[in-house]
């Protein structure tokens, strides 16, 4: 398995505090994703990082901000959490953008 | 725009039935293509992945695939099904293209299978 850790694995929060969760990979891979999962919806990307302070926005960026000082980690922070933010969030890492991702086993969020 | 169809929202099979799980992608030339398997409660794992050559692409637990360039398929089968296999399963698809590399993920087919 891919080395991924995603931390805190579970986290309750309350609206409108802001929350971080962080991605570590011992990979070092180039690439790295954060996604949302949720019933229907499928995966959508968030935001994603082709090095080391180089970001870009995913298909659901609002309310979500990344960063990426060491190849390592990349931190998806919640700037004031909403409950429509609850959601289970994936970290993802490539090589490429267009090779196999590998998956870090997610956060479950709950705002409430 | 390219695009990743997987036609079956769901699918029952029994156990040691065959399965086959479809995947059609939307692209001009051939892209790299995956499957991944989702547990209850973790991370997407990677099945299997074909880049180039051989059509039929064998996997982990058992699984193949089979790229059809004609039909625009990457289908994924299993000839006898086990009650673990009860997953999400994705098929992914990782493109080249004039705007820069890609990556797709269908929206799943979650797969039940009864004793």
């Amino acid at each position: 398995d891919a080395g991924i850790t995603q931390s805190p694995r579970h986290k309750v929060t309350e609206t409108g505090t802001p929350v971080t969760l962080r991605c570590h990979q011992t990979e070092n891979h180039r690439y790295m994703y954060w996604y949302r999962q949720d019933p229907g919806h499928g995966l959508r990307l968030i935001h994603y990082s082709y090095g080391v302070k180089d970001t870009d926005k995913g298909e659901v960026s609002d309310g979500y901000s990344v960063s990426r000082s060491k190849t390592e980690d990349f931190l998806l922070t919640l700037e004031s959490a909403t409950s429509s933010q609850t959601s289970v969030y994936f970290c993802a890492i490539s090589i490429q953008v267009s090779y196999e991702q590998y998956f870090g086993p997610g956060t479950r969020l709950t705002v409430t | 725009a390219q695009s990743v169809t997987q036609p079956d929202i769901h699918i029952t099979v029994s156990e040691g039935a065959s399965l086959e799980l479809r995947c059609n992608y939307s692209y001009g030339a051939t892209p790299y293509l995956f499957w991944y398997v989702q547990s209850p409660g973790q991370g997407l794992q990677l099945l299997l992945k074909y880049f180039s050559g051989d059509t039929l692409v064998q996997g982990i637990k058992g699984f193949e695939a089979e790229f059809k360039r004609s039909q625009s398929s990457f289908n994924l089968r299993k000839p006898s099904v086990h009650w673990s296999d009860a997953a999400e399963y994705f098929c992914a698809v990782g493109a080249k293209g004039n705007t820069g590399n890609q990556f797709y993920f269908g929206t799943g087919t979650s797969l039940t299978v009864i004793p």
